[in-house]
């Protein structure tokens, strides 16, 4: 089944215990993205890949890390989490960005910093 | 600035009522905007786009340049209605600028 798979789908860490949370889509789309989604702001974009080796910062990329080694994977880095990263987190991947528009999106990460 | 306004975080309305999703924007190009929804328990996923001018599960959206406005309506709600609703706007960089979402909530 064509999908975007994020692990883990719910997490409580304490700060500063270093996290990563995977993703990865079977898609063999170029574009992939990550996002946190918190009530009454939406969704925000942290940070994007428009190809493997390619990533840029998005609106909310303080305290976050990323890599794009291969094309399916684009892991999420807390290195140091603080209890403002408690957030639902969301990977998304597309084609290409800019054809159309959609995004495919994981269900979802929570996180909460203690 | 470029900016998506979603003025309701909550929409509550009888099925069987009409309803209005609201969605303004500010952009100083052509916009391309997009409806996303995501229906409990569901991954977020793309309802409509505008430049395809589609109906999709009873649902369109129009774009008003001159309101810089692209409301969501259905003249008929469902109670499979019920979700959280998305306007997005593409911007030169092919970014997605996100609203902060309206529930809606579809009363039986």
């Amino acid at each position: 089944e064509a999908q975007v798979t994020q692990n883990p789908r719910y997490l409580i860490t304490v700060t500063g215990k270093k996290l990563t949370v995977t993703c990865s889509q079977n898609m063999n789309h170029e574009y992939m993205s990550w996002y946190r989604q918190d009530p009454g702001l939406g969704l925000r974009q942290i940070y994007y890949s428009m190809n493997v080796e390619v990533t840029d910062k998005g609106d909310v990329p303080e305290g976050y890390k990323v890599s794009r080694k291969e094309k399916r994977n684009f892991p999420l880095i807390l290195e140091s989490p603080s209890p403002n990263q408690t957030s639902l987190y969301f990977c998304a991947s597309t084609y290409r960005q800019g054809l159309g528009g959609e995004l495919f999106f994981g269900e979802g990460s929570r996180l909460t910093v203690l | 600035a470029q900016r998506v306004t979603q003025p309701e975080k909550l929409l509550s309305v009888f099925k069987g009522a009409p309803v209005e999703l609201k969605c303004n924007y500010s952009y100083s190009g052509s916009p391309e905007l997009f409806w996303y929804v995501q229906y409990s328990r569901q991954r977020l996923q793309l309802l409509l786009r505008h430049i395809s001018r589609e109906s999709i599960k009873g649902f369109t959206a129009d774009l008003n340049k001159g309101e810089t406005s692209f409301h969501l309506k259905k003249p008929f709600a469902q109670e499979e209605d019920s979700a959280m609703y998305y306007c997005a706007l593409m911007d030169s960089n092919y970014q997605l600028i996100w609203g902060a979402g309206t529930k809606l909530i579809i009363k039986p």
